[in-house]
């Protein structure tokens, strides 16, 4: 079965340092990885998708397979970057089903 | 800009009440589903359904069923409300085989008393 493990509930850091979001994920095929944002009072959106290999607000990641890890890095947080964070998993094929993980929640401190 | 439209924002209903949860969304999505967003759990499944009348059970399914008589609406229903049903309910539609971006509704929160 699937699954995605994100360790940290919260993960507070102050402005300007870096930061990284842990997510691990147990599938034996090949995975699609996204990582998926609610900033307060908005909707939950996708932030980013590995198959992408795109930098989107400063946050990138990469999917390392021999870890099976998907981990969200950004060099220099920003306190607009606290929010609530996803990792979510398609295992592909027919299955349309995403399964997230339990989620971070970044605070950046001043 | 999609828009997935949750019919209320907050619902308080009743132990044993059935309450109906909709969806709308205006982009001619293929994929809808439904997920229950807890502290602490995430978001969990609970139904999905790929085309019109079709419907797959979610992880979570129990104490729930889902309807979908038009494309664009899919109704979330709980038969008999219990508190342990007290949730956020999100909504959420896709292209079919456009997986890697679901785009959510804002969210309905119950509370069952």
């Amino acid at each position: 079965a699937q699954r995605v493990t994100q360790p940290e509930k919260l993960l507070s850091v102050f402005k300007g340092a870096p930061v990284e979001l842990k997510c691990n994920y147990s599938y034996s095929g090949s995975p699609e990885l996204f990582w998926y944002v609610q900033y307060s009072r908005q909707r939950l959106q996708l932030l980013l998708r590995h198959i992408s290999r795109e930098s989107i607000k400063g946050f990138t990641a990469d999917l390392n397979k021999g870890e099976t890890s998907f981990h969200l890095k950004k060099p220099f947080a920003q306190e607009e970057d606290s929010a609530m964070y996803y990792c979510a998993l398609n295992s592909g094929g027919s299955n349309y089903k995403l399964t997230f993980g339990k989620g971070t929640l970044l605070t950046v401190n001043p | 800009d999609v828009k997935v439209t949750q019919s209320s924002r907050y619902l308080v209903k009743r132990t044993g009440e059935k309450v109906f949860l909709e969806c709308v969304q205006d982009m001619d999505h293929e994929n809808m589903f439904w997920y229950r967003q807890d502290p602490g759990l995430g978001l969990r499944l609970i139904y999905f359904s790929y085309d019109v009348k079709m419907k797959e059970k979610g992880d979570i399914p129990e104490g729930y069923s889902v309807s979908r008589e038009k494309k664009e609406r899919f109704s979330l229903i709980l038969e008999s409300a219990s508190t342990n049903q007290t949730s956020m309910y999100l909504c959420a539609s896709s292209f079919w085989r456009g997986l890697e971006k679901l785009f959510f509704g804002s969210g309905t929160q119950l509370s069952v008393l």
